[in-house]
């Protein structure tokens, strides 16, 4: 079974300052990892995902399959990126890439 | 483009009743998926359909359907409702066939189950 896990479910800190959202993952093949995020009053939205290996609005996160970790990063803070922030995973293989299993979420307030 | 789009909005049931939510793609996209977003359970899988087939079901039970229309349109029904059902349900669409690709999600239809 996958499952992801953010073990965080508020994070505060204040503008400027680093940012990391932590996200762990079991699965048993070679997963896809995304970030999606959902401003106050808009929909949820993909951010980024690992195969991309892309940095959105500063963002950045790097899958550790060691660790089985795909922890969101972003070294200055700014109030704009607070928000709630979910970390997902498809599987690889056949239909396991067509549904999504989401983590529950982390809410990131950057305070002024 | 026009993004998904997911009626009604609101609405509220009572126990036993059942219902049925709608939810139209982004034009082209030819894959749909349904989520459930509770307080206590998070974003929960319900199932994606593709040219009018069911390719993945969640881990819901029978009284969880859907159906996809020729023009990608999708539905889903809720019969027997009880108090757990009460969420907000989320339609997501995406272009391809293949596994990678971005959702698009509608902004959901609200439940409330009396």
């Amino acid at each position: 079974a996958q499952r992801v896990t953010q073990p965080e479910k508020l994070l505060s800190v204040f503008k400027g300052a680093p940012v990391e959202l932590k996200c762990n993952y079991s699965y048993s093949g070679s997963p896809e990892l995304f970030w999606y995020v959902q401003y106050s009053r808009q929909r949820l939205q993909l951010l980024l995902r690992h195969i991309s290996r892309e940095s959105i609005k500063g963002f950045t996160a790097d899958l550790n399959k060691g660790e089985t970790s795909f922890h969101l990063k972003k070294p200055f803070a700014q109030e704009e990126d607070s928000a709630m922030y979910y970390c997902a995973l498809s599987g690889s293989g056949g239909n396991a890439g067509n549904m999504l299993t989401f983590g529950g979420g982390t809410r990131l307030m950057v305070k002024p | 483009k026009a993004g998904v789009t997911q009626t009604p909005r609101y609405l509220i049931k009572t126990r036993g009743q059942q219902v049925t939510l709608s939810c139209s793609p982004i034009s082209g996209h030819r894959s749909v998926s349904w989520y459930q977003q509770t307080p206590g359970q998070g974003l929960q899988f319900l199932f994606e359909y593709f040219s009018e087939t069911q390719r993945n079901k969640g881990n819901f039970p029978g009284r969880f359907s859907g159906r996809q229309f020729s023009n990608s349109r999708s539905e889903m029904n809720v019969s027997t409702l009880e108090l757990g059902d009460s969420a907000l349900y989320l339609c997501a669409s995406r272009s391809g066939q293949t596994n990678t690709g971005e959702l698009f999600f509608g902004e959901g239809s609200r439940l409330t189950v009396l």
